[in-house]
């Protein structure tokens, strides 16, 4: 079975500053990992995902993230943070068995003024 | 516009009383499922299903039932709600293949006094 780890389940930066959301999986096969983001009273949205090919992905609203294969890692980043990006991310793994996904416990983030 | 629509968005119930919570796409997805959301546990599955007629337990099945009589409904149904099923209910929908990604309703904020 997959498993998602999201270190610090509260994350909090200064506006301008860099954002790092911090993922890992456990995974026998090669992942599909994505990373979702859920605003106050929303449901959850897309920023990105990974599949094959380049391993740094380019997602909405400015993030990014990096699939590590020897690190199982895939940590999301933003180089500047804003006030809107306050919200709660999710890390989530597929491992190609359509009906699963496996999230993470998630990640709060707090960006101050 | 490709949605996923939940419905009620907020339910206040008691104990006992039979309940269900509506879910359609209008993406012609094969794959649905139902989540709850709980502070620090992140996303949990409840039930999933494949396709019309094809349905499957998740990771905290207890206490709940669905159907998928139509490809695009997945209503979730709680037979005798209890306190404990107080919590925030996803319904997702996605295509066939690994690297698709879910598409998440708003969600239902449910509580069970």
């Amino acid at each position: 079975a997959q498993s998602v780890t999201q270190l610090g389940s509260h994350v909090s930066v200064s506006e301008g500053a860099l954002v790092l959301l911090r993922c890992n999986y456990s995974s026998s096969v090669p992942p599909y990992l994505f990373w979702y983001v859920q605003y106050p009273n929303q449901g959850l949205q897309l920023l990105l995902k990974y599949t094959t090919g380049a391993t740094l992905v380019k997602g909405i609203n400015g993030f990014e993230a990096e699939f590590k294969k020897s690190e199982t890692s895939f940590h999301l980043t933003k180089p500047s943070a804003h006030m809107s990006d306050a919200a709660e991310y999710f890390c989530a793994v597929s491992d190609g068995n359509f009906n699963k996904f496996y999230f993470g416990s998630g990640t709060k983030l707090n960006v101050k003024p | 516009e490709a949605q996923v629509t939940q419905n009620p968005r907020y339910l206040i119930t008691v104990t006992g009383k039979k309940l269900t919570v509506t879910c359609s796409q209008n993406m012609n997805h094969e794959y649905m499922s139902w989540y709850r959301q709980d502070p620090g546990l992140g996303l949990r599955q409840i039930y999933y299903s494949m396709n019309v007629e094809v349905t499957d337990k998740g990771d905290v099945p207890e206490g709940y039932k669905v159907s998928r009589k139509e490809k695009r409904n997945f209503p979730l149904i709680l037979e005798s709600p209890s306190p404990n099923q107080t919590s925030l209910y996803f319904c997702a929908s996605r295509g066939m293949g690994g690297g698709t990604e879910a598409f998440f309703g708003q969600g239902t904020r449910l509580t069970v006094v």
